[in-house]
């Protein structure tokens, strides 16, 4: 069964550095995103791609994160630098397109120290 | 989506009885409904979803009712299992097609 692929599943790093993930989305899937999730909340929507396009971004702290997409397919989320409050479980998700059924990928835990 | 409000926050029942859980939404544009629960330590997984030109939709235990005029949708669980104790995630998805969550209700089902 296809399923959205992402790594690391986790990852440490100091305050200040860079980070990154990756997330590979289910064959075929032309809308991927990008949340964040605090223990004990909701997934935070941070970045929502339609093929290569940004479709939405409004949550995005742009100072700090970036997301791309170039070929339309897999994708990267990138913090830098990553600050203590970064820590989360970060989750990507594809549908086939927008109003369909999201798959999520198993995560990244990222842990800022 | 962002205007959505879930309530309770968190429901507690016994195993075997219904639980019902109810979201309203503002915007007028929406037309897709999904739910997604998300076990302890788990990736949210899509249960069901109804869209606005239904009115309820049923799956086994499961199913969901939307009243478009007053702009609300119900989640029903009925013979509750432990396993269904879990978070549940309403949303739709509006004019801008923007997946967002929010807090969730605790569903938990007591033995």
């Amino acid at each position: 069964e296809a399923e959205v692929a992402q790594s690391p599943r986790y990852k440490i790093t100091e305050k200040s550095q860079a980070v990154a993930f990756w997330c590979d989305p289910i064959s075929g899937h032309a809308t991927l995103y990008w949340y964040r999730q605090i223990l004990g909340q909701g997934p935070e929507l941070l970045v929502q791609f339609q093929d290569e396009s940004v479709v939405d971004d409004s949550q995005l702290p742009k100072d700090r994160f970036s997301a791309e997409r170039l070929k339309g397919v897999d994708s990267t989320l990138k913090i830098q630098p990553a600050e203590l409050g970064d820590s989360a479980m970060y989750l990507c998700a594809s549908a086939t397109v927008a109003n369909t059924e999201a798959f999520f990928g198993q995560g990244t835990r990222l842990t800022v120290v | 989506g962002e205007n959505v409000e879930q309530h309770p926050s968190t429901l507690s029942v016994q195993e075997g009885d219904s639980a019902v859980i109810k979201c309203t939404y503002s915007d007028s544009a929406s037309n897709y409904f999904p739910w997604y629960k998300q076990e302890l330590g788990k990736r949210p997984q899509l249960i069901i979803d109804i869209r606005s030109n239904v009115g309820e939709k049923k799956d086994q235990r499961i199913a969901v009712t939307l009243n478009k005029t007053a702009k609300h949708f119900s989640l029903h669980i009925t013979e509750t299992q432990p396993e269904d104790s879990a978070v549940y995630f309403c949303t739709d998805t509006g004019a801008n097609s923007k997946l967002t969550f929010g807090k969730g209700i605790t569903l938990s089902v007591r033995p």
